[in-house]
């Protein structure tokens, strides 16, 4: 089984902060990993596929990078529709997701 | 536009079956390319896929299940509804958990990019 390690597991910051979020991989998967922001309450929403494509729909801030075994998410300017959980998703060999990364207010 | 809906019983007893149902709305169960199945969130915790199925209708009888639940899951189509179930045998306490079903496109296995609202179950007599 692929594991997926994401860090940090919370995040303090502000209005317009840049935010930084990673998801390593047990092994490599390429670029088979996707981004998810999920609400209380709400399913999980797809941010980017593909490591960095962006979902359409989605606001240019966030955007996704790396490959084989090292993966982030940024957000360029953290806006207040911005605070929730995110988790990366591999899909190279069935599906596996990272335990989560919570965006708080600072 | 693509929905999807779950369907099913929000509590269930230890050591029954769980069942639900997603039906699916705005494209074909049976068309295209695409996994189609279930995802769990225990209360506070993270997601876990369940089981997929492979919706062309050339491979009609690819499922796949998370080997941690794989001998208790099982997984149909009903192409009549544009419907398919989930049914996860002998359930415990540990089962409780918003239930998503979703769809899977792209390569290797495919991102998750449609997702039902999600329907939360409850184990306890």
């Amino acid at each position: 089984d692929i594991q997926m390690t994401q860090s940090p597991s919370t995040l303090s910051a502000s209005v317009g902060d840049r935010v930084t979020i990673t998801c390593r991989a047990s092994q490599s998967i390429g670029s088979w990993l996707a981004w998810h922001q999920q609400k209380p309450g709400k399913a999980p929403k797809v941010l980017i596929y593909d490591a960095s494509s962006l979902e359409s729909g989605v606001p240019s801030r966030f955007s996704g990078s790396g490959s084989g075994t090292e993966f982030t998410l940024t957000i360029s300017s953290l806006q207040p529709d911005d605070f929730a959980t995110y988790y990366c998703q591999q899909y190279n060999s069935y599906w596996t997701f990272g335990q989560g990364t919570k965006v708080e207010i600072k | 536009q693509l929905q999807l809906q779950e369907s099913g019983p929000g509590r269930v007893k230890p050591s029954e079956t769980l069942s639900l149902n997603c039906t699916v709305s705005g494209a074909s169960i049976r068309g295209g390319f695409y996994y189609w199945g279930w995802i769990r969130q225990p209360p506070g915790k993270g997601l876990e896929w369940i089981g997929f199925m492979f919706g062309s209708i050339h491979y009609s009888d690819s499922t796949y299940s998370n080997p941690s639940l794989e001998s208790r899951v099982s997984i149909s189509v009903d192409t009549s509804k544009n419907q398919f179930s989930l049914k996860l045998s002998s359930v415990t306490a540990a089962d409780t958990a918003v239930y998503y079903c979703a769809r899977a496109k792209g390569s290797g296995s495919g991102w998750f990019d449609s997702w039902g609202q999600g329907t939360l179950v409850t184990v306890s007599s």
